[in-house]
């Protein structure tokens, strides 16, 4: 197995960005997917295959890649955007899944 | 629309056994491999196990390999985990997720909170 490092927390002014890194010795062999956390809920895709959108996210969510480190970006934060954020990846069979450590955005 | 509907959580002494059942509705079950994820309180996600959309593989995360199995019935339309042996760092809320070939999870149960207790 191998670990997903994302920092614990970002902190973002409204309609500032806030960027979360994510990274792991197997990335990018295996794409890389980003969730939403909100407290009580269950976790909802924000991101597939390193940068698609699913229908119904908002375009202010983007993901992209840089070497081993991954980043999702939160442009023109909202203060609805605050939650826990997780990326997901698998190992290089792309059988067994891996979660990021998580990291919660707060907006202040 | 997509639904999956956990149930069967619940307190249990460490050692004893519990299933999990995930309800599904709204797509065609038989054609989706699904997920078992969970979350301790307070704590991250950790993926748990996947079974191929036929049943054929099963996969699970090393601490779970010999006390947890997955399973599912296509024409019911559920999904199963049953844990045996259980352990106090069991206790989690356990979601169920489908599996999309190109979303991965892209939807989720609301999950059901298993608390082991010693």
């Amino acid at each position: 197995s191998y670990d997903l490092t994302q920092p614990p927390s970002v902190s973002v002014s409204p309609g500032q960005t806030a960027r979360i890194t994510c990274s792991g010795d197997g990335l990018p062999k295996q794409y890389v997917y980003w969730y939403q956390q909100k407290p009580g809920q269950a976790p909802v895709l924000l991101i597939y295959k390193g940068s698609e959108r699913p229908s119904g996210i908002p375009e202010r969510f983007s993901g992209s890649s840089s070497g081993t480190t991954v980043t999702l970006t939160i442009s023109r934060v909202q203060a609805e955007d605050e939650a826990d954020y997780y990326c997901q990846s698998a190992d290089s069979s792309g059988t067994y899944r891996v979660f990021g450590t998580g990291t919660m955005v707060t907006v202040l | 629309q997509v639904q999956l509907v956990e149930s069967g959580g619940g307190v249990v002494q460490s050692g004893r056994s519990l299933r999990l059942s995930c309800a599904a509705s709204g797509f065609t079950f038989r054609n989706y491999g699904m997920h078992w994820v969970r979350q301790a309180p307070g704590k991250g996600l950790e993926w748990v196990a996947v079974i191929w959309y036929d049943g054929s593989n099963k996969y699970y995360v090393d601490s779970v390999k010999g006390r947890f199995t997955i399973s599912r019935d296509n024409s019911k339309k559920m999904l199963y985990l049953q844990m045996n042996s259980l352990r106090v760092e069991d206790t989690a809320v356990y979601y169920c997720a489908r599996w999309d070939q190109n979303l991965d999870f892209d939807f989720w149960g609301r999950g059901t909170l298993v608390t082991v207790s010693s």
